[in-house]
């Protein structure tokens, strides 16, 4: 089976820019979570759906940044305007309800200049 | 509040050799989950292992195991047999059932592991 899919993977933008980074999750699962890795923060949870539904978006930096689940086989996160300290790799994760385990895509590099 | 702790830094072992990584939590939830994860050098993170709060034994996957010591809250994760592959960083994390806490994976800062031939 396809594990959790991201595009894209690599992203260089101008500061100002709109920035959008998309997430498929495994098929079947109803949970999807975004998070966003940095040198300084680590690993930090940005907002989390269940069945398409956002349940948490708490650590959401700013309203720059904004997430969508249409679906159930699609998820977006978009940052309008981008600046350089947007720059980090964002993950996309997915699991089952009622499961524990998250796997996760392969990542986005964000580079903002 | 949850929180993970990691106070290796980084590492080096030789290979075939057996390498413990330290994970201590706080969490004012009754019931958990503790997770491994891998982040080698491509970036990507691979689920190693997982412990539940309640499981009364210890989590083993293959190579992997996690020392589980609910008293002393530490889930630290034994690596068996190092092999050059097992180079990378390793995340400790949680994940509670609080209201505020639900759905979240509080992550730890990694500890750097370098396999040596």
């Amino acid at each position: 089976d396809a594990g959790v899919i991201q595009s894209p993977r690599h992203e260089v933008t101008e500061m100002g820019q709109e920035v959008t980074l998309r997430c498929k999750p495994i098929s079947g699962h109803n949970s999807l979570f975004w998070y966003r890795q940095t040198m300084m923060r680590g690993l930090e949870l940005l907002i989390y759906f269940n069945n398409n539904v956002p349940i948490d978006d708490s650590g959401m930096p700013e309203d720059r940044f904004s997430a969508k689940m249409p679906n159930a086989s699609f998820s977006t996160l978009k940052i309008q305007p981008s600046e350089p300290r947007d720059s980090a790799v964002y993950f996309c994760a997915s699991s089952l309800r009622g499961e524990e385990t998250q796997y996760f895509g392969p990542g986005t590099r964000l580079l903002v200049l | 509040a949850q929180k993970i702790t990691q106070t290796q830094p980084g590492m080096f072992v030789q290979e075939k050799e057996a390498v413990t990584l330290d994970c201590t939590y706080d969490t004012s939830d009754q019931s958990y989950g503790l997770f491994w994860y891998k982040q080698p050098s491509s970036g990507e993170m691979i689920f190693l292992i997982y412990q539940g709060s309640y499981d009364e034994q210890n989590a083993t996957e293959g190579r992997y195991s996690l020392n589980f010591q609910k008293a002393r809250k530490s889930a630290n994760l034994v690596i068996s047999a190092s092999q050059l592959g097992d180079s990378a960083m390793y995340f400790c994390a949680m994940r509670g059932t609080g209201t505020d806490s639900w759905g979240k994976l509080q992550f730890g800062a990694g500890t750097q592991v370098v396999v040596t031939p």
